[in-house]
Formats: C-alpha cells, sequence, structure tokens
C-alpha cells in the first residue's frame, strides 16, 4: 500500500539552531499538506501546496517558518531559527485530487527544541 | 471560524463494552465530517467519513451518523477490543475559498484504553 514518507522520525535540537523536515507524498497525488500537532491537541495546518504552488499558508508562522515544493512532488518544511514552543509532531499528507476531502498522512517528524 | 468539540479522555473500557465519543461542530456552509485514528507511534488514519446530512460513516465496526440539526457526529462502536486502543480525533473539511482544495480543521483528540 503507498504511503507518504517523512524524515526524519525523530529530531532534537537547540533553540535558534535550524532545522528542516522532508515529505514525499503518495506517486501521483497533487496536494501536500503540512500539520503540526502539538502534544495533547489536534493537528493544525500549516500550509498547503497545489503542485508547486502554496494555495494556502495563512497559519504559518512566515517569520521562522518556510516550506517549498519546487517540483512539485516532494517537499521541504524549514525552521529558524527553532523555538521551544515549537516542540511538536509535524506530520505530511496528501491527496489525489484538488477538492478531495481524504487526506492520507505519514508516520510524522516529532520535534524536540531544548 | 470552523471548530471541533470532542469529549475529554482519556475513556477507559472494558474489551467487549460499547463505546460512544461524542463529537459536535461549528461550521458555516456543508461541511464532511471525519473520524480518524491514530495509533502509537503512527500517522493518523481515515476511520470514516460521511459527506451530508443524515449520512453514516462505517469501518471496522465503528460507525457514526451525520446530523446537521444537533451538529453531531457521535463515534460509536458495540464491542470495543483491545487493539482499538488509540486517540481518535474528529475533524471537519470545508473548501478552502481562494485557491481550492479543502481545509481540515480537527478537534483535540479523545484517547480510548481498552483493557482486558
Amino acid at each position: 500500500e503507498a504511503e507518504v514518507a517523512q524524515s526524519p522520525r525523530y529530531k532534537i535540537t537547540e533553540k535558534s539552531q535550524a532545522v528542516a523536515f522532508w515529505c514525499d507524498p503518495i506517486s501521483g497525488h497533487a496536494t501536500l499538506y503540512w500539520y503540526r500537532q502539538i502534544l495533547g491537541q489536534g493537528p493544525e495546518l500549516l500550509v498547503q501546496f497545489q503542485d508547486e504552488s502554496v494555495v494556502d499558508d495563512s497559519q504559518l508562522p512566515k517569520d521562522r517558518f518556510s516550506a517549498e515544493r519546487l517540483k512539485g512532488v516532494d517537499s521541504t518544511l524549514k525552521i529558524q531559527p527553532a523555538e521551544l514552543g515549537d516542540s511538536a509532531m509535524y506530520l505530511c499528507a496528501s491527496s489525489l485530487e484538488r477538492e478531495a476531502n481524504v487526506l492520507t498522512f505519514g508516520a510524522g517528524s516529532r520535534l524536540t527544541v531544548l | 471560524g470552523n471548530s471541533v468539540t470532542q469529549m475529554e479522555g482519556p475513556v477507559t473500557l472494558s474489551e467487549e463494552a460499547f463505546l460512544t465519543i461524542n463529537c459536535t461542530y461549528t461550521a458555516t456552509g456543508y461541511p464532511s465530517l471525519f473520524w480518524y485514528v491514530q495509533y502509537p507511534g503512527e500517522g493518523l488514519q481515515l476511520l470514516l467519513k460521511a459527506t451530508k446530512a443524515d449520512d453514516k460513516g462505517s469501518n471496522k465496526g465503528f460507525e457514526a451518523t451525520y446530523r446537521k440539526e444537533t451538529t453531531s457526529f457521535h463515534l460509536e462502536k458495540g464491542s470495543v477490543q483491545v487493539s482499538d486502543s488509540a486517540v481518535y480525533f474528529c475533524a471537519l473539511s470545508d473548501l478552502i475559498l481562494t485557491g481550492g482544495g479543502n481545509k481540515l480543521t480537527f478537534g483535540t483528540g479523545t484517547q480510548l484504553k481498552v483493557e482486558l
């Protein structure tokens, strides 16, 4: 069964350092999402791509977070500099069509900022 | 804006007990409703969905009915198993007006623990 691949699974970093997460969606899925899940809370959308274009980044803290999907396939989410409050699970998801409302999630990347 | 409210956990049940996890929502328009499940160390998996009022979603013995009049989508299972232990998230999906696509809004999740 096709999966959304994410790496690294776990990342520990010190505050003020830079960190990056990578996501490879299911082949053929045009829509890609990055969610942040703080412990004990539900996931919150950070950014959504349709192919290589951003369609929603209204909740992305743009002073320190950036996301790209240069060729419309895999994607990178970067945080620089990391802050203590960024400790969370970062989830990537993809869906087949622009209007599709069924998302397939990856296993996530757990970030701990010390 | 859209929001989803779930009952707080953890919910602890004995095997074969009846399960209900309450979920209510606030949304403009006519959202689709979902239940996702997250097993320890794993990502979220779609459990079931309903796209319009009075629809019933079902999967693996779980079911939920989209109730527009009470803005609810409660999750039920007649007989839980130890393997059902996980965190369950209620969510709604609404169209993003600019740029297209769908935006999922999640509840805070309800942890279910099933004991022998």
